[in-house]
């Protein structure tokens, strides 16, 4: 079985600061970890995957995310957060084979102050 | 290239009816699932379905029911329903091969009164 933890509720940030959400996963297979994005009252938009390879990987916005296997954590960063990125941010993984099931995070609430 | 469609965008019912959801997948797409979306639940899986099969199915009651068609268009049925139904329904295709990313709707609204 899988988890995701994200550790923050809320993430309240002030315009042009970096900013850093924090994502941890429990699995006993391998996965492919995901960051979504969900504006109010819209669906979920990919920012980024991390399936193999380089372990920083570079999304949509000007995010990126670092995999970290030993610490088991998919962390999302942006250097510079504009309002516009002021939305829910959801991390999720799922088996790199057999079920299609995504296991979702609870969400972090990324407010960008001006 | 058309994204996911889903339809309703919302939704009212009373307690006790039956409601029907409608997804459209990507075109060429064969993976629909679907996720109930809950301030208290989060997002949670319901199903997936793939060539008209369901392949995977989360921990839901039965009143909770899909089915996907021969077009790879998806329906997901909410029977008896309940006051904590009310939620936002979500659903995602997958290209044909691997998992490695799924594609969302804006999703349907439902509230029950």
């Amino acid at each position: 079985a899988q988890s995701v933890t994200q550790l923050d509720s809320q993430v309240p940030v002030f315009e042009e600061a970096p900013v850093e959400l924090r994502c941890n996963y429990s699995s006993s297979v391998s996965v492919y970890l995901f960051w979504y994005v969900q504006y109010p009252n819209q669906g979920l938009q990919l920012l980024l995957k991390y399936l193999s390879g380089s372990t920083l990987v570079k999304g949509i916005n000007g995010f990126e995310a670092e995999f970290n296997k030993s610490q088991t954590s998919f962390h999302l960063r942006k250097p510079s957060v504009h309002i516009s990125d002021t939305a829910e941010y959801f991390c999720a993984v799922t088996p790199t084979s057999g079920t299609y099931k995504y296991i979702f995070g609870t969400g972090t609430r990324l407010k960008v102050l001006a | 290239k058309a994204g996911v469609t889903q339809t309703p965008r919302y939704l009212i019912k009373t307690r006790g009816q039956q409601v029907t959801l409608s997804c459209s997948p990507i075109s060429g797409h064969r993976s629909v699932s679907w996720y109930q979306q809950t301030p208290g639940q989060g997002l949670q899986f319901l199903f997936e379905y793939f060539s008209e099969t369901q392949r995977n199915k989360g921990n839901f009651p039965g009143r909770f029911s899909g089915r996907q068609f021969s077009n790879s268009r998806s329906e997901m049925n909410v029977s008896t329903l309940e006051l904590g139904d009310s939620a936002l329904y979500l659903c995602a295709s997958s290209p044909q091969t691997g998992n490695t990313e799924a594609f969302f709707g804006q999703g349907t609204r439902l509230t029950v009164v």
